[in-house]
Parts: structure tokens; C-alpha cells; sequence
């Protein structure tokens, strides 16, 4: 089985330049994460969606971050203009469901340096 | 609110040492508990979870006991390998009967196990 696509998998910037991650999750999973994680630190939850819905973006930034599945698949994850406490590795996972024993599925990552 | 402490590494070891990670949490209700790893280059993979008190999760050598008196879910491994040089995150997620709990990690501890 494929696992979490994200591309890139490296990406540097300056500040209040934009960038964009993308995410394909595992086919079949309704649920789908976006997680930063600074350097030293856990993984901190972002976004998560339920098919094209949000569930949940309490952490977001979003005067600067925007997330979007549209057609309830893949999902892009946006950061404009980017900031230097921005640099992290952005990681997507993806699960079955929503519910508390779900298994998430993780992807790679995209390491992120904002200089 | 939920949180994860976990102890700072790295570990270092000598293959075929006795491997323990301190977890404790901090917690509303009754959360399930998990063990993520992180292998060089590679997205989190869940390696065990416990999902009320007394459970023992338990994977590929590793186990770890949901205590619920002491607030610990600690990892061990009788014998470890060079190949489970990783990072280890400790995780939460409340259970509830509705409404989505996000997964909630610790810092991570990186273990080097050398030959």
C-alpha cells in the first residue's frame, strides 16, 4: 500500500516570501493532518481535516497559513508571507477516521528553512 | 489541558543494552497512549499503543505499560539493536464519545545505539 505522499521534501526561502506544501494522502482516509514540528520539539497539530471539511484549526496561524482540500484527497498547506520562526518540518498524516484509537499514517515531511 | 513529558536524550547505548524512555502525561478523563518512531529520513510510524490502565502495548521488542496511578506510559526493550537508533515520541489522545481530541506528542528522545 502507498503510503503519505508530500512534496518538496526540502525547501528554502526568505522571509515574507510564500510557499506551498502538498499533501496525497493514503487512498481511503477521510482524515487528513497537517503537523509543524520545530526543531527539538513535538509534533504540534495545525489543521486536520474530515473529507474537504475542517475539524479542527485552533493552532493555525492563519493570518499567514492557509490549508485547502477541495475535493476531500489531497490537501495543500500555504504560508505567505513566511516568517523565520516559521522553519520547521511540515508533516501530513492521513488516518481511516477520526476516531481516538485511529492509526495515523505519517509522510516524510517537507523541511522548511526560512532564512 | 493534555500534555507530554518525556525525557530529554539522546540515549546512547551499547547493542544489546536494556533500553528505557521516561513518559509521563498530564491529562482530563482517560487518553490512550501511544509510542511513535521516527527513523533517520523517514515520517513517524506508530510502534505501540494502550488504550485504558494496565494495558501493555507491546512491538517489535518494545513494550510499555499504561500506569495510570503514576501518570507513565515508560518504553522499554530488553536488548536493543543498532537498527532502533531513532526518536521516540510519547503521545496522548483523549477519548471522548464525541467531538474530535487531537494527538498530542512530547519533545521526543533520540536514541544512538552503537555496535
Amino acid at each position: 500500500e502507498a503510503g503519505v505522499a508530500q512534496s518538496p521534501r526540502y525547501k528554502i526561502i526568505e522571509k515574507r516570501q510564500s510557499v506551498a506544501f502538498w499533501c496525497n494522502p493514503i487512498s481511503g482516509h477521510a482524515t487528513l493532518y497537517w503537523y509543524q514540528q520545530i526543531l527539538g520539539q513535538g509534533p504540534k497539530l495545525l489543521i486536520q481535516f474530515q473529507n474537504n471539511g475542517v475539524v479542527d484549526d485552533s493552532q493555525l496561524p492563519k493570518d499567514r497559513f492557509s490549508a485547502e482540500r477541495l475535493k476531500g484527497v489531497d490537501s495543500t498547506l500555504k504560508i505567505q508571507p513566511a516568517k523565520l520562526e516559521d522553519s520547521a518540518v511540515y508533516l501530513c498524516a492521513s488516518s481511516l477516521n477520526r476516531g481516538s484509537n485511529e492509526k495515523l499514517f505519517f509522510g516524510s515531511g517537507t523541511q522548511l528553512s526560512v532564512l | 489541558g493534555n500534555s507530554v513529558t518525556q525525557m530529554e536524550g539522546p540515549v546512547t547505548l551499547s547493542e544489546e543494552a536494556f533500553l528505557t524512555i521516561n513518559c509521563t502525561y498530564t491529562a482530563t478523563g482517560y487518553p490512550s497512549l501511544f509510542w511513535y518512531v521516527q527513523y533517520p529520513g523517514e515520517g513517524l510510524q506508530l510502534l505501540l499503543k494502550a488504550t485504558k490502565a494496565d494495558d501493555k502495548g507491546s512491538n517489535k521488542g518494545f513494550e510499555a505499560t499504561y500506569r495510570k496511578e503514576t501518570t507513565s506510559f515508560h518504553l522499554e526493550k530488553g536488548s536493543v539493536q543498532v537498527s532502533d537508533s531513532a526518536v521516540y515520541f510519547c503521545a496522548l489522545r483523549n477519548q471522548r464519545n464525541t467531538g474530535f481530541q487531537k494527538l498530542v506528542f512530547g519533545t521526543g528522545t533520540r536514541l544512538l545505539v552503537s555496535p
